[in-house]
């Protein structure tokens, strides 16, 4: 399968525990998005990345959360004590230039 | 800033029959690309269709096909011949084409439902 890849699919973590959520994009992809989605909304951005440089970061997203694509190849997505408030599906995206979003099948957080 | 609405939280449609999900868009950009994606029940978000701003002429994929009315800011999707398989959510997105940023900016999404 080509296609974009996350890991864990589900996590279960207590409040206050740090996680860690990786992303292999589609391997040609250079550019790659973070987006969080509560239950009934559409995604909500927090990040991306062309090649290995941050380029845009949600200010909506709070100094917990952090992102890195070390090579410009997989990505991962850490969040440090967490808050129940954390609790989303989180997805990842991969892209070429000029094209349109791959999604995965994401990492469904629950914080308890 | 650029926001996109959908102002139906869900549609009903008969199996075989027609359906058309609405969405509106806002930004000052005159070229930009808007999408709807599609996204069933506990599995990924997979592309319906893309439209490119500068196009005049409506995307069309099989069964799918958009209204896209650049002076009003509407991107409608009309699915033809429903499917059951066509149950799921569906989001309308809008990015940028030219330098800044490249974000997709999605709506709160349409949950279709298709009636047998």
């Amino acid at each position: 399968d080509t296609g974009v890849s996350q890991n864990p699919r589900h996590k279960i973590t207590k409040r206050g525990q740090n996680v860690t959520f990786r992303c292999d994009p589609i391997s040609e992809h250079n550019r790659l998005y973070w987006y969080r989605q509560t239950l009934g909304q559409g995604p909500e951005f927090l990040t991306y990345f062309q090649n290995e440089a941050q380029l845009e970061k949600s200010r909506l997203l709070s100094d917990r959360f952090s992102a890195e694509r070390p090579k410009g190849s997989f990505s991962t997505l850490e969040i440090q004590r967490t808050e129940q408030g954390d609790s989303a599906m989180y997805l990842c995206a991969s892209s070429l230039i000029q094209a349109e979003a791959f999604f995965g099948q994401g990492t469904r957080l629950t914080v308890v | 800033a650029q926001t996109v609405t959908q102002s139906q939280p869900e549609m009903s449609v008969q199996e075989a029959e027609t359906v058309t999900l609405s969405c509106t868009y806002d930004t000052s950009e005159s070229d930009y690309y808007l999408f709807w994606y599609k996204q069933p029940p506990s599995r990924q978000m997979i592309l319906v269709i893309r439209q490119e701003a500068y196009k005049q002429q409506n995307a069309t994929e099989n069964r799918f096909s958009v209204n896209f009315q650049k002076a009003a800011k509407s991107f409608s999707l009309k699915i033809s011949d429903s499917q059951l398989g066509d149950a799921a959510m569906y989001f309308c997105a809008y990015r940028r084409v030219t330098s800044g940023t490249y974000k997709y900016i999605f709506g709160t999404g349409t949950r279709l439902k298709v009636l047998a």
